[in-house]
Formats: C-alpha cells, structure tokens, sequence
C-alpha cells in the first residue's frame, strides 16, 4: 500500500529555519497536506495543495514539492510552532494516507 | 464559522460497539464530504473513512472492513462513526474533519479538510 515517509523529530532554536520532508511515491501525482497537531489538540491544517496556505496561518509556514518529496518549511520557528506534524496525502482511490509524522522542538 | 461538534467521551467494553456523532454547528454540510481519522495514544493519525452526506456515498479503510459503518444525515447534517466489535487496539481519540460548509446562503471552502470536531475520546476496556 502506498506510503509516507517523514523524519521522527526535527530540532531547531528559534529564529532558524526548520524543514520537514515527506516523500512517497505518488507525491508527483496527488497533492500534499500539511497539518500541526498540538498536545490534545485536534490537528490543523497549515499548507493545502503542496504549497497553499489557509487564511489564518502564518506566513512562516511554506510549502513546497520535488518529485518524490514535498518539504514544510517553518521560518524564524517560535516556541509555539512546537507540535507534531503529518503530511497527508491520497491515493488515486481516495484512501488517504498519512505520513508517520514528526515531532518539531524548539530548543 | 462553522463548527463540528462532536458527541462525548465513551467507555465500552471488548466485542461491543461504539456510534460516534459529528455535526455541523451553524451551517450544514451542503456538498462537502466528512472524513473519519483516529489516533491511538501516543500514535500517528489514522484515516478511517470518508462520506458525502448529500449523496450517501463514500470508502472506508480496508483495515475496518465489516467493523465500520459512516453514515449521515443531511437533513441535520450530522455524520456517524460506528464501529463494532470493539477490542483494546481501538481506544483512540476519533475525529471527524470536513472540506467545506454552507451558512447563511453562502458556501466556504478550500478544497481541503480545514474543518476539525474537537474529537471523542473512545476506551475499550473490560
């Protein structure tokens, strides 16, 4: 089955740039969501359609796509950036599939 | 905006079932689809199924074959995850998330799930 791969953990200070991949097979052909998912939170959407962002979501958060992977970038990280974060996909069935997810801290 | 509000924390016990509910609070559904996600504790997150409520459709994750059903009712536009034959495995917190809604004679939505509940707890223990 198709599947999502993301790093586990990402430490960044805050001011840095923090870069969390996700690559899967089908990326070049299925757009790539983005969400950030605080302690007993549900999860927010912060990058639709491999680079859009929701209205309400700072402009910090970028995304972007190469090939097999696409990349959320969070510039000048604050403290409150720190969450876990899934890509999600879907495949050409419309199953969805997530990424394992990875756990942002800001040092 | 609109909200999903979905129904409370459950407790059930192995082989027995579970109906969680998630409406549409100031606005209905319209066209837009409802997806059910799960998440274990201290898990990743877990898509379960989706439903249109307006036409009645939708797929489910094959791992849930014969366990679940997602139902709604447009008139309400309240959406259902059901789920049966419980065991310890399936003590997750369940989401359900939806693509867009209709309010005031207006329709929003960004072609992506944007919309959360704030999740049901659901502990399956004896």
């Amino acid at each position: 089955s198709y599947e999502l791969t993301q790093p586990p953990s990402v430490s960044v200070s805050p001011g840095q740039t923090a870069r969390i991949t996700c690559s899967g097979d089908a990326l070049p052909k299925q757009y790539a969501y983005w969400y950030q998912q605080k302690p007993g939170q549900a999860p927010v959407l912060v990058i639709y359609k491999d680079t859009e962002r929701p209205s309400g979501i700072p402009e910090r958060f970028s995304g972007s796509s190469s090939g097999t992977t696409v990349t959320l970038t969070i510039s000048g990280v604050q403290a409150e950036d720190e969450a876990d974060y899934y890509c999600q996909s879907e495949d050409s069935s419309g199953t969805w599939v997530f990424g394992g997810g990875t756990k942002l801290t800001v040092l | 905006q609109v909200q999903l509000v979905q129904s409370g924390a459950e407790v059930k016990k192995p082989e027995s079932s579970v109906k969680v509910s998630c409406k549409a609070s100031g606005g209905t559904f319209s066209s837009h689809a409802i997806r059910w996600v799960r998440q274990a504790p201290g898990q990743g997150l877990e898509w379960m199924g989706t439903i249109i409520p307006i036409l009645g459709i939708g797929n489910f994750a094959q791992k849930f074959q014969g366990r679940l059903t997602i139902t709604a009712d447009k008139f309400t536009s309240t959406a259902y995850m059901e789920l049966s034959s419980l065991r310890s495995e399936d003590t997750a917190v369940y989401y359900c998330a939806s693509d867009g809604y209709c309010s005031g004679g207006s329709c929003y939505s960004i072609d992506a799930f944007d919309i959360w509940g704030q999740g049901t707890k659901v502990t399956v223990s004896s």
